[in-house]
């Protein structure tokens, strides 16, 4: 079965450094997401990208944040100057379509995450 | 009032018990319904997808969707130590983008 996977699976990073977290998304899935969790709290929305554009962003998604589709096959987040409240999971999404295409083709199929250590 | 709102439990039950799940949530707007299983340190596994209100069931697992009441369920039967996760209900509303989460409820199913 297809399925979302993410790289690396942990990166502990000092503050004020630039980490990238990769991506790659189910092949025929047209629409990407980020997601985090901090620890004990729920999962939140960062952004969405479609088309090789960011097509919805949270509040929480800075200048400090950037998405980018480099190749035909992976999707990247980058944190340009790290903070100690960016340690966090951080998950990968990706979907067929958006809500109200196409039925059951919206769902988004989640990665295993990058846990992201600030120190 | 928070967007969607789900008891952190956690909720302890016995091997063979049913389990009832339960978010609420306060945007009418939201159509599509979701819910997650998220086991310690991993990425959310899609279980059941419902749109508008009504019941679909797959396997031990009913997804309820109360669109008058704002509320939403899932029920697991004979549920089994394996289920033992934390469990994630998340919304979408038409043409957006974002899947707003509830804060899971951690269940744990004793053998």
């Amino acid at each position: 079965e297809p399925e979302v996977t993410q790289t690396p699976s942990h990166q502990v990073t000092q503050m004020g450094q630039e980490v990238i977290l990769r991506c790659v998304p189910i092949s025929n899935h047209l629409y990407f997401y980020w997601y985090r969790q901090i620890l004990g709290q729920k999962v939140e929305f960062l952004v969405s990208f479609y088309n090789n554009e960011i097509s919805e962003k949270s509040e929480i998604f800075d200048d400090q944040f950037s998405v980018e589709r480099p190749d035909g096959s992976n999707f990247t987040l980058k944190i340009r100057s790290t903070k100690l409240e960016d340690s966090a999971m951080y998950f990968c999404a990706s979907s067929e379509a958006l809500a109200g295409e196409y039925l059951y083709q919206e769902t988004q199929y989640f990665g295993p995450g990058t846990r992201l250590l600030v120190l | 009032q928070k967007e969607v709102e789900q008891d952190p439990g956690p909720l302890s039950v016995p091997e063979g018990a049913i389990v009832s799940l339960n978010c609420t949530y306060s945007n009418s707007a939201f159509q599509y319904f979701m819910w997650y299983r998220q086991y310690s340190r991993k990425g959310p596994e899609l279980l059941m997808y419902t749109y508008s209100s009504g019941n679909k069931e797959d396997g031990r697992f009913t997804a309820q969707v109360d669109k008058s009441s704002k509320y939403i369920s899932l029920f697991i039967r004979d549920s089994q130590p394996s289920d033992s996760a934390t469990y994630l209900c998340a919304m979408e509303d038409t043409g957006f983008q974002k899947l707003v989460f509830g804060t899971g409820t951690r269940l744990l199913v004793s053998p």
